[in-house]
């Protein structure tokens, strides 16, 4: 079975771009949640959405969105990129509430 | 709002050796799991173990185990007959069981050397 699959791995944009990051979730996943990295900050969680509906949402400022497709596929969107955006982002996806969350490898996102 | 906290920032364990890793946690809920996560340098998140709050047992997984001790909300992970291969960061989580949300709340992070 295939694992958590995170496009692209590694991206730079400037100050003011916005940027799209794509999670593939586990076959059969209906579950995924986003998380950013830091250094300062820790693993921070942004959203999770299940069955194309946002369930829970982070403390983050509204440049941040996200959305699920109908075949559990979700992308997250951050407009006018601040240098402070540079992190890692992580996306889990679990089959249900109550179940393990498998993460991706990350895109890790480099503003200058 | 529920708190991880992991007090070691390091840790180091020799090869074969036994290491334990800290963790502590609030919450005002009966009800919850508790994870721990390792993070290699290719920076993927590994589901290590999981404890359900309701099992008095705790949890093991090969070579990994937990100490879970709910009325003192603490939950720390064992590692016997240290590898090479379990040097990481390791992160705490935690996870309520109410409601339809899975958000994980993390701990700030453990990084495990494994020496010869």
């Amino acid at each position: 079975k295939a694992g958590v699959t995170q496009t692209p791995r590694y991206l730079i944009k400037t100050r003011g771009q916005q940027v799209t990051l794509s999670c593939s979730p586990i076959s059969g996943h209906r579950s995924v949640s986003w998380y950013q990295q830091t250094p300062g900050q820790g693993l921070q969680f942004l959203f999770e959405y299940f069955s194309e509906t946002q369930r829970n949402k982070g403390n983050f400022p509204g440049r941040f969105s996200g959305r699920q497709f109908s075949n559990s596929r979700s992308e997250m969107n951050v407009s006018t990129l601040e240098l402070g955006d540079s992190a890692l982002y992580l996306c889990a996806s679990s089959w249900g509430t109550a179940s393990k969350a498998f993460f991706g490898q990350g895109t890790r996102l480099t503003v200058v | 709002a529920q708190t991880v906290t992991q007090s070691q920032p390091e840790m180091s364990v020799q090869e074969a050796e036994t290491v334990t890793l800290s963790c502590t946690y609030d919450t005002s809920e009966s009800d919850y799991y508790l994870f721990w996560y390792k993070q290699p340098p290719s920076r993927q998140m590994i589901l290590v173990i999981r404890q359900e709050a309701y099992k008095q047992q705790n949890a093991t997984e090969n070579r990994f185990s937990v100490n879970f001790q709910k009325a003192a909300k603490s939950f720390s992970l064992k590692i016997s007959d240290s590898q090479l291969g379990d040097a990481a960061m390791y992160f705490c989580a935690y996870r309520s069981a109410g409601g339809t949300a899975s958000k994980l709340t993390f701990g700030t992070g453990t990084r495990l050397q494994v020496t010869l």
